[in-house]
């Protein structure tokens, strides 16, 4: 079984500040994990994913997230934060049957 | 080139009654996932269907079923629903053969009376 958990539910930041993301995973086979970002009223979006290759994974928008075995760890970040980046950020695990357990999310505010 | 999309948006319904949720998925995808989303939480699997057969199933009760066509669509179908199941209901598809990245349509938003 698979599992993930975000560290902070909320997270506010200044326009043009890093934006770190925390996500801790449990997986009993090799992971594969995504983040995906959900903007008010609408579906999700895949920012980036890690299956097994280079352990930094570059994304859309320009996040990035490194995967750190060691830690069981896959945070985001983005170095620059705008204020389009103000939207819920979810975390989620799946092994090789495609099925995602996602974190509760994690809400990000930008301040001008 | 058309991604996953859902209908109806926005379903209002009342406790007892019955409702059917429709997904057709990315062009080329073979595999249809259901998920739902409880206002301030993450999504929870439902069920997966491939080869218009129920593959996987989360913690879900009885009332809730799916089906899959043979050109991949697929339904979701809710029983005698209760004010718990008002959500928003996330359908998700990939290609299985070719990657293992999932893609969510807009959504279906599910109120309960």
């Amino acid at each position: 079984a698979q599992s993930v958990t975000q560290l902070g539910s909320h997270v506010s930041v200044s326009e043009g500040a890093l934006v770190l993301l925390r996500c801790n995973y449990s997986s009993s086979v090799p992971p594969y994990l995504f983040w995906y970002v959900q903007y008010p009223n609408q579906g999700l979006q895949l920012l980036l994913k890690y299956t097994s290759a280079a352990t930094l994974v570059k994304g859309i928008n320009g996040f990035e997230a490194e995967f750190k075995k060691s830690e069981t760890s896959f945070h985001l970040t983005k170095p620059s934060a705008h204020m389009s980046d103000a939207a819920e950020y979810f975390c989620a695990v799946s092994g090789e049957d495609y099925k995602l357990s996602f974190g509760a999310g994690t809400t990000v505010t930008v301040r001008a | 080139d058309a991604g996953v999309t859902q209908s109806p948006t926005h379903l209002i319904k009342t406790r007892g009654q019955q409702v059917t949720l429709r997904c057709s998925p990315k062009s080329g995808h073979d595999t249809v996932s259901w998920y739902q989303q409880a206002l301030g939480q993450g999504p929870q699997f439902i069920f997966q269907y491939y080869e218009e057969e129920e593959r996987q199933r989360g913690n879900f009760p009885d009332r809730f079923s799916g089906h899959q066509f043979p050109n991949y669509s697929s339904e979701l179908n809710v029983n005698a629903l209760l004010l718990g199941d008002s959500a928003l209901y996330l359908c998700a598809s990939l290609e299985v053969s070719r990657t293992d990245t999932q893609y969510f349509g807009p959504g279906t938003r599910l109120t309960v009376l």
